[in-house]
């Protein structure tokens, strides 16, 4: 079984320039997930898909991030950063449903914001 | 308030002992889940063990155990005779969110473990 796949693993950009981050979920997982990891932090929520419909976005900085999951597959994360902390890795993951079960992360997309 | 407190920052430990990496948690949900994560230098968050709050037996998997103490709070990961491929990150994490119909998971800060011959 195919896991979890992020593309692309590294990107530098400077401030105000954009990126997108690519997400394909394991192949029938209905949630999908958005954690940033700071160095040297844990991984912290940023957007909780379930299909293609958002259930928790409450620590998604909106003005800089925005996130899609259209027809309840794969999802792309944006990224207009205007701060250095945007600097992170930002980890996809998913799970085969809501209300429980482990989470299954792919290796991550590291960005630096020069 | 912190969800999740992980107080080691780092631990080192020698070939084929057991180390034990504390984790305690703050909840009012009756019913929650605790997993354990190890993130190696590539980056990956691999899953390791998991307990629910209403197992009555601790969870094993391997060389990793779960020992949970309920009223204390606290759901440390015991690794038994430590291999140098356990060097690695170790997150403890919760999932809550039960009450409010959708679930995550919050992690705590990790614990360093290093491994040597």
């Amino acid at each position: 079984e195919a896991g979890v796949a992020q593309s692309p693993r590294y990107k530098i950009i400077e401030k105000r320039q954009s990126v997108a981050f690519w997400c394909n979920p394991i192949s029938g997982h209905a949630t999908l997930y958005w954690y940033q990891q700071i160095l040297g932090q844990g991984p912290k929520l940023l957007i909780q898909f379930q299909n293609n419909g958002v259930v928790d976005d409450s620590q998604l900085p909106k003005d800089r991030f925005s996130a899609e999951r259209l027809k309840g597959v794969d999802s792309t994360l944006k990224i207009q950063p205007e701060k250095l902390e945007d600097s992170a890795v930002y980890l996809c993951a998913s799970s085969p449903r809501q209300g429980g079960g482990e989470l299954f992360f792919g290796e991550g997309s590291r960005l630096t914001v020069l | 308030a912190q969800k999740i407190t992980q107080t080691q920052p780092g631990m080192f430990v020698q070939e084929k002992e057991a180390v034990t990496l504390d984790c305690t948690y703050d909840t009012s949900d009756q019913s929650y889940g605790l997993f354990w994560y190890k993130q190696p230098s590539s980056g990956e968050m691999i899953f390791l063990i998991y307990q629910g709050s209403y197992d009555e037996q601790n969870a094993t998997e391997g060389r990793y155990s779960l020992n949970f103490q309920k009223a204390r709070k606290s759901a440390n990961l015991v690794i038994s005779a430590s291999q140098l491929g356990d060097s690695a990150m170790y997150f403890c994490a919760m999932r809550e969110g039960r009450n409010t119909g959708f679930q995550k998971l919050v992690f705590g800060t990790g614990t360093r473990l290093l491994v040597s011959p």
